[in-house]
């Protein structure tokens, strides 16, 4: 699971700007997914791409949050206009293929605090 | 929606011992995953469980899906300094969906030297 990097590993952000958080995939994995950890809850879904493609958004967040995965470069989770409640640790996992049954790896997280 | 819950909350045992964490799903299980995630790191991959009744181990920690597809548990022997950190167990969409794992809150174990 080291082959999944995430960048900056720790972001610190004012109220109002942008946050850009950024995947590499393990090498040879087209599926790519994004979790929210928020202190003291669990680890909840919010995204998964596939190359130039968004699979499933369920649980994103209706504003200010977009994710993309170009066909060339990693894969990007934005979050404008920052407020205090985005503070938490951005996971990016991916995947050899999609749906059940495939072993998901994790990276090491971006951790983003907003003051 | 799934829901996974995961018991005991925290743990404190003395190096040495044995130890089991529980996870019990709302619904049947088609997958289920073991990952270990150390304070302000990314989680590792343990173990994916997918057949009732199955059992897999790797080095001192061993995982089980019970026969009716609702509940894993883990079990660490022998336990050792390397193995604090959070446990946490994540299920796939039983819809079979594209969608990603549901995650229980973690069991937190600590280990006494």
């Amino acid at each position: 699971n080291a082959g999944v990097m995430q960048n900056p590993r720790h972001l610190v952000r004012r109220r109002g700007q942008e946050a850009r958080l950024r995947c590499s995939p393990m090498k040879g994995h087209s599926h790519v997914y994004w979790y929210r950890q928020l202190p003291e809850e669990g680890l909840k879904f919010m995204v998964y791409l596939q190359k130039e493609n968004i699979i499933d958004e369920s649980g994103m967040p209706k504003e200010r949050f977009s994710a993309e995965f170009p066909k060339e470069g990693p894969s990007i989770l934005r979050i404008q206009q920052v407020v205090r409640g985005d503070s938490a640790a951005y996971f990016c996992a991916s995947s050899l293929q999609g749906g059940n049954g495939n072993t998901i790896y994790f990276g090491e997280g971006s951790w983003l605090t907003v003051v | 929606s799934q829901e996974l819950e995961q018991s005991p909350q925290s743990l404190i045992v003395q190096e040495g011992k044995n130890l089991t964490i529980n996870c019990t799903s709302s619904k049947t299980l088609y997958g289920l995953y073991w990952y270990k995630q150390k304070y302000g790191e990314g989680l590792i991959f343990l173990m994916m469980l997918q057949k009732g009744g199955e059992e897999k181990s790797h080095e001192k920690i061993t995982a089980k899906l019970d026969e009716k597809k609702q509940q894993s548990s883990l079990h660490i022997t022998a336990s050792q300094p390397s193995h604090a950190g959070i446990y946490l167990c994540g299920a796939d969409d039983p819809g079979g969906g594209a969608d990603g794992l549901t995650f229980g809150k973690g069991t937190h174990l600590i280990i006494q030297p």
